[in-house]
């Protein structure tokens, strides 16, 4: 089965940093395009980053520009989400989401990871 | 860049068709044929029920099918079922290398 599994949310400070990572079974995570999406409490869903196989490009809304950094280790099956000078705002459900080579789907989600950014 | 437009509830009772539509612009919907919609459950994560604007995903019913004229993609749910209750979400490509995603609609069946 395909699984994706989140890790590394919790409680942050405004002003902080966090490191969320994200694993993959049942299939290479290698071979996929791979995004992050969140969701605040309540609220629709946001595309936040983006990150190809290789790791060589990478997207991120402007929201997040400059304050998130998207990578991957294929050779530990696992990719990233480095999040520095958090914000209130930034509290949200963290997915990580496998897209579909070539045609710009994100399929496969994870149940995500709680991201609160509070004082 | 803003999200996509959606009604923000849809209710049908059981049996009947309902639509949810999704508006952007043509530097997103209107421009490619990469919408795709999710249904998602409280507490749950999203889950594809339609992509390239038309596809189903091998497993989900046939009773979810989609559909985009102009800048505007629909999902229409036929033979509506209580376990369809839920949130739907369109999303696109944009030309800006991004995605976006739709303002969300709550399904409700009477």
């Amino acid at each position: 089965d395909v699984q994706v599994v989140e890790s590394g949310g919790g409680v942050v400070q405004p002003g902080g940093s966090l490191r969320l990572s994200c694993t993959a079974t049942g299939f290479t995570l290698s071979n996929y395009e791979m995004n992050w999406v969140r969701q605040a409490p309540g609220e629709g869903l946001e595309w936040i980053s983006y990150i190809n196989s290789r790791g060589t490009t990478t997207y991120y809304a402007d929201s997040v520009k400059g304050r998130f950094t998207i990578s991957r280790d294929n050779a530990k099956n696992s990719l990233s989400l480095q999040m520095n000078s958090l914000r209130v705002e930034d509290t949200a459900v963290y997915y990580c989401a496998r897209e579909v080579s070539g045609t710009y789907t994100i399929d496969y989600w994870g149940q995500g990871t709680l991201v609160t950014v509070s004082s | 860049q803003s999200a996509l437009t959606q009604p923000a509830s849809v209710s049908g009772s059981p049996g009947q068709s309902i639509t949810i539509s999704c508006t952007g612009t043509s530097s997103d919907v209107g421009g490619y044929n990469s919408v795709s919609w999710y249904q998602q459950y409280p507490g749950k994560a999203p889950k594809l029920i339609i992509y390239d604007v038309v596809r189903r995903p091998s497993g989900v019913s046939g009773r979810f099918s989609g559909s985009k004229s102009g800048n505007t993609a629909t999902l229409t749910i036929s033979g509506l079922q209580a376990e369809d209750e839920g949130d739907y979400y369109c999303c696109s490509f944009a030309s800006t290398n991004t995605y976006v995603f739709g303002t969300g609609t709550k399904v409700t069946v009477l």
